[in-house]
């Protein structure tokens, strides 16, 4: 069965760190694995999607990586800013799409 | 990008009644959708997965009889929950994928969230 974690659960940070945030699953046979983002009380917007024959992908101050054999994929965070506040969910794609459990992040002022 | 739309965003009803939540998906067809509810502070969990035209496939632990999936046509999944109580209350988000067993994007509903007196 596959099981994805998220390592921290929870992050607070001053405005302008780069941050790193974890995603690790248990399965490596997967087809692809996709960033989220969740603001309070609203549904999901999709960040990125790597494709399991690629390494990374970026977009704007993301970049997300998968090392697929060691079942790992780390989100990137350039100089963050109040507005990159939200709840990060990484998900992994093999028949169905399983979520990983979060990582709250706030970041300050 | 491709748009889902669900609906309704949020409801309020009596112990007891049925609740129905629909999921469009808007410019393409969707021949692959799934079901996941979230509780407050947690992350989303798979309830079921539906193609077009067949049974829905339910993950363990969700009650079928009491989560009722229909996904009758390529742009169009429903979910009723039935005879609702307070611990159904969450938040419930369908995403749906274009090509049967692809490994393409999903794409996600904004969320419907219930909230059962």
């Amino acid at each position: 069965k596959q099981e994805v974690t998220q390592i921290p659960a929870a992050l607070s940070v001053p405005e302008g760190e780069n941050l790193v945030l974890n995603c690790s699953f248990t399965d490596s046979a997967i087809y692809n694995l996709q960033w989220f983002r969740q603001d309070p009380g609203k549904g999901l917007t999709s960040l990125l999607l790597i494709q399991s024959s690629q390494r990374e992908q970026t977009s704007g101050r993301l970049n997300a990586s998968l090392d697929k054999s060691s079942g790992r994929s780390t989100l990137y965070i350039a100089a963050s800013q109040p507005g990159d506040s939200a709840t990060y969910l990484c998900a992994v794609l093999t028949d169905k799409l399983i979520f990983g459990t979060g990582t709250r992040l706030q970041v300050f002022p | 990008g491709a748009v889902v739309s669900q609906h309704p965003s949020r409801v309020i009803c009596k112990s007891g009644t049925s609740v129905k939540i629909e999921c469009r998906s808007l410019d393409f067809q969707a021949t692959t959708m799934f079901w996941y509810r979230q509780f407050p502070k947690q992350s989303l969990m798979l309830m079921a997965t539906s193609n077009e035209g067949s049974k829905a496939t339910y993950e363990q632990g969700v009650e079928k009889d009491k989560f009722l999936i229909n996904h009758a046509s390529l742009t169009l999944s429903t979910l009723t929950v039935t005879s609702a109580h307070p611990e159904d209350s969450s938040f419930y988000i369908c995403s749906a994928r274009a090509n049967r067993g692809g490994t393409g994007e999903l794409f996600f509903g904004e969320g419907s969230r219930l909230t059962v007196l």
